[in-house]
């Protein structure tokens, strides 16, 4: 079985601080892990995903996010957030096991405000 | 490049109702799904169909059925709206067999049913 957790339902930072978003998975297998974003009335866009190659991965609009086996985490950060980052983002997990269907399980999301 | 496209995007129904949401990729993807989202609880799948003629239950399939028309088109039918039911549907499809894709998401149907 696997499951998400988001810690944290809300986080708001200054404009230039930094962004980090927190995840913990567990699965019984090895993950592969993702983060999406999804702006007001949309739908979801992946912003970055670890696939078992390396650790610490970059995405799109200047967020990374590091899997770290130990910790069974993969948090979400941006060394200086802009206003354009506020949405929800979304922590998921999903089995790196052919043929187990690919079905993605979702973290609760977190909110991020980005104060001016 | 339209993706995956939902139809429709707003819907009212009364309790009892019934209605059938539409969902419809040209990635020429294998699979599909359904999600939910409500709030403080992320999404929660619904029906997916890992390849063209087989559907599956998800986490919270009670009152909900689906129909995967070809390999395109993934359809999700309420039989008998209830309250419980209002929230925001999301269709999204992967290639599957490979589980490090991630999804390509539509744009949601927003339903109210009252």
């Amino acid at each position: 079985a696997q499951s998400v957790t988001q810690l944290g339902s809300h986080v708001s930072v200054s404009e230039g601080a930094l962004v980090l978003l927190r995840c913990n998975y567990s699965s019984s297998v090895p993950p592969y892990l993702f983060w999406y974003v999804q702006y007001p009335n949309q739908g979801l866009q992946l912003l970055l995903k670890y696939t078992s190659a390396a650790t610490l991965v970059k995405g799109i609009n200047g967020f990374e996010a590091e899997f770290k086996k130990s910790e069974t985490s993969f948090h979400l950060t941006k060394p200086s957030a802009h206003m354009s980052d506020a949405a929800e983002y979304f922590c998921a997990v999903s089995s790196s096991i052919y043929n187990q269907g690919g079905k993605l399980i979702f973290g609760q999301g977190t909110e991020l405000s980005v104060k001016p | 490049n339209a993706g995956v496209t939902q139809t429709p995007k707003f819907q009212v129904l009364k309790t009892g109702q019934s209605m059938t949401l539409q969902c419809a990729q040209d990635m020429n993807h294998n699979s599909m799904y359904w999600y939910r989202q409500d709030p403080g609880m992320g999404l929660r799948l619904i029906y997916y169909s890992a390849s063209e003629g087989t559907t599956d239950k998800g986490e919270v399939p009670n009152g909900y059925n689906v129909s995967r028309l070809n390999k395109r088109e993934f359809s999700l039918r309420l039989e008998s709206a209830a309250p419980s039911q209002t929230s925001v549907y999301f269709c999204a499809s992967s290639e599957y067999p490979q589980p490090g894709e991630g999804y390509t998401f539509g744009s949601g149907t927003r339903l109210t049913v009252v």
